[in-house]
């Protein structure tokens, strides 16, 4: 199975920051990755989808970037709504796997 | 409007069975591979099982292969999950999801969700 290491587990950050979350791959996934937000009791909302490909309506500020076994999310000015818990998938192979998550709590 | 909803959840002794629906509608159901993920209390997710668009493939993960069922009836636009032998580790919020809407004919990772259903795990 693939192993995805996400980091960090959280973080705390203010309104208008930078925030860069990372996924590292066990083996390369070309660009089999997609980052998801998911909000409490909800479900899960695709941001980004073939590692860097903006999903329709999510705002710019989200963007990822990276191939192979390296990957990130960046929001380039956090926002009240972003308070949130993120997740990186891999689905290059099955069974497709998650990252373990990344909260980003207000400072 | 895409939309997926499901039904089925509950409370279920150790041992016991249960069976998860997802009704899809807004789009032709038949044209994507459909999955189901799981998220225990305060826990991640977790890729639970996968069934091809035409139902010919399915896939589990190793935690339920063995106990776990996928099913589709696309003339009824519904995916079905037939839970057995279930343990308290199952417990968590299932969720049926799409695999779809990123073009090409790539894999795509899962582009909606159902509002996903508890099911507990418990005597």
């Amino acid at each position: 199975d693939i192993q995805m290491t996400q980091s960090p587990s959280s973080l705390s950050a203010s309104v208008g920051d930078r925030v860069t979350i990372t996924c590292r791959a066990s083996q390369d996934i070309r660009d089999y990755l997609g980052w998801y937000q998911q909000k409490p009791g909800k479900a899960p909302k695709r941001l980004i989808y073939a590692a860097s490909s903006l999903q329709s309506g999510v705002p710019s500020r989200f963007s990822g970037s990276g191939s192979g076994t390296e990957f990130t999310l960046t929001v380039s000015s956090l926002q009240p709504e972003d308070f949130a818990t993120y997740y990186c998938l891999q689905h290059n192979s099955y069974p497709w796997t998650f990252g373990q998550g990344t909260k980003v709590e207000i400072k | 409007e895409v939309q997926l909803v499901e039904s089925g959840g509950g409370l279920v002794q150790p041992g016991g069975s249960l069976r998860l629906s997802c009704a899809a509608s807004g789009f032709t159901f038949s044209d994507y591979w459909m999955h189901w993920v799981r998220q225990a209390p305060g826990k991640g997710l977790v890729w639970v099982s996968r069934i091809s668009s035409d139902g010919s493939s399915p896939a589990y993960a190793d935690s339920v292969k063995g106990r776990f069922s996928v099913s589709r009836d696309n003339a009824k636009d519904t995916l079905s999950l037939q839970m057995n032998s279930l343990r308290p580790e199952d417990t968590a919020v299932y969720y049926c999801a799409r695999a779809g809407g990123c073009g090409g004919g790539r894999s795509c990772p899962f582009d909606y969700w159902s509002q996903g259903t508890l099911v507990t795990v418990s005597s």
